[in-house]
């Protein structure tokens, strides 16, 4: 059971525009940045998004995050097909001394 | 370039033990903290520990799931870190992930290692 909510799939037609959520609590994203990692099969992690909205040089501006009270979010503008991938969202949380909370993940299909 | 390295893993009994490591390069490993990060057969992310750097007194935390069993080190002068491993239990299957958070992308887990299998079985 992963500290944060996500929902486990999501989909959308190329082209489309999609969401993911995640919902936490006032000890992780209500207190601090969220952050979102895309990963596809047999490879590591990539950070996608830091502090709540920004993006690493190398990641394309159709992905987007936002953060309200102790829920955030990462939109895919213009959806294609090599955006299928897992997507988790992370937060430091106050109660763990150091340590950051994922999601459970949230396998995005392009149809 | 920024790199991470592990290996040291491979299949144990339960109740066995297995110590990792994670090689870096490409960055000041000495002032950066190091965290584990483990990811069981098609399951989530789940971070495990951490450790801070010498200015910060090498301070650990653990996650519940692998307190009292686990245990993290670092060699600053190898530029290597190292997840010691004991008691293991099925449920510690998983890929084994060294990361660290970039001051460059406060404080996002970048890069990450290309993950070290531990499987745990009889």
């Amino acid at each position: 059971q992963s500290v944060l909510a996500q929902p486990p799939s999501a989909s959308g037609t190329p082209g489309q525009r999609v969401t993911i959520s995640c919902s936490g609590s006032s000890s992780n994203i209500g207190s601090n940045y969220v952050y979102w990692y895309q990963q596809f099969p047999g490879t590591a992690p990539r950070l996608l998004i830091y502090r709540n909205n920004q993006r690493p040089p190398g990641v394309p501006d159709r992905f987007s995050g936002s953060k309200s009270g102790t829920s955030a979010s990462l939109a895919i503008s213009g959806l294609r097909s090599e955006d299928e991938a897992d997507y988790y969202c992370a937060a430091w949380d106050d109660s763990l001394s150091g340590l950051v909370v994922f999601g459970g993940g949230t396998k995005l299909t392009a149809l | 370039e920024v790199q991470l390295v592990e290996s040291g893993g491979g299949l144990v009994q339960p109740g066995g033990s297995l110590k990792l490591s994670c090689a870096a390069s490409g960055f000041t490993f000495s002032g950066s903290a190091m965290h584990w990060v483990r990811q069981a057969p098609g399951k989530g992310l789940e971070s495990i520990g951490r450790i801070r750097s010498k200015a910060n007194s090498y301070a650990t935390v653990y996650a519940a799931s692998v307190k009292g069993r686990f245990t993290i080190s670092r060699d600053d002068s190898k530029k290597t870190v190292y997840l010691q491993m004991n008691n293991l239990t099925i449920e510690d299957t998983a890929v084994y992930y060294c990361t660290r958070p970039n001051g460059n992308l406060p404080e996002g887990f970048d890069p990450w290692g290309q993950g070290t299998l531990v499987t745990v079985s009889s």
